[in-house]
């Protein structure tokens, strides 16, 4: 089975500093990583995935996240938050092509709120 | 760029009545999706489908619901008799393969009073 772990159900940085939201998973076949973001009243937007290739994955609005298989950690990282970054944000697993069905898990998610 | 529809974007029923949401998903996309978020909580897996019948389906997905492409454009999720428990947020979503990115739709809002 697989699951996330996300630690942190809620952060707070100041506009500038750097955002760090944590995720650990749990697969028993090599997983396929994503985090989503979700504005208030909207749907899920991919940030970035990773699946296998590099192990540093850039995405959108400036975030990446490293994979590291030796700390089954996939956190995801922007150096310099900006205001428009408040959102929820939700790490996801998937065993996409070694199962009958690529259903994604979700992790409960870290809402994260930027100070002025 | 394609995009997946959903509709309506909020429903309101009374608790014991059918709903049927309603998606469009990506024109050349094969594989379809339902997940559900309760207000507050994370996004759950409900249902896969593809070729026409059930892939996947977690524990939540029981017999009150149900998934049909009744035509070449539309994927439904049905409620037989909905609870109050039913209430959620219910999003779409499509991939073209069976491990290609899913694309999610924005979610129609059921409240069950």
């Amino acid at each position: 089975a697989q699951s996330v772990t996300q630690l942190g159900s809620h952060v707070s940085v100041s506009e500038g500093a750097l955002v760090l939201l944590r995720c650990n998973y749990s697969s028993s076949v090599p997983p396929y990583l994503f985090w989503y973001v979700q504005y208030p009243n909207q749907g899920l937007q991919l940030l970035l995935k990773y699946t296998s290739a590099a192990t540093l994955v850039k995405g959108i609005n400036g975030f990446e996240a490293e994979f590291k298989k030796s700390e089954t950690s996939f956190h995801l990282t922007k150096p310099s938050a900006h205001m428009s970054d408040a959102a929820e944000y939700f790490c996801a697993v998937s065993d996409m092509g070694y199962s009958s069905a690529s259903k994604i898990i979700f992790g409960s998610g870290t809402r994260l709120s930027i100070r002025p | 760029e394609p995009e997946v529809t959903q509709t309506p974007s909020h429903q309101v029923t009374q608790m014991g009545q059918e709903v049927i949401l309603r998606c469009v998903p990506i024109s050349n996309h094969l594989y379809f999706y339902w997940y559900r978020q309760i207000l507050g909580q994370k996004v759950e897996f409900l249902v896969s489908f593809y070729n026409n019948e059930i892939s996947e389906k977690s524990e939540i997905f029981d017999d009150q619901f149900s998934v049909e492409r009744p035509d070449g454009s539309n994927f439904t999720l049905k409620i037989r008799s909905t609870k109050l428990e039913d209430s959620a947020m219910y999003f779409c979503a499509s991939s073209e393969s069976r491990a290609g990115e899913q694309y999610f739709g924005p979610g129609t809002r059921l409240t069950v009073t």
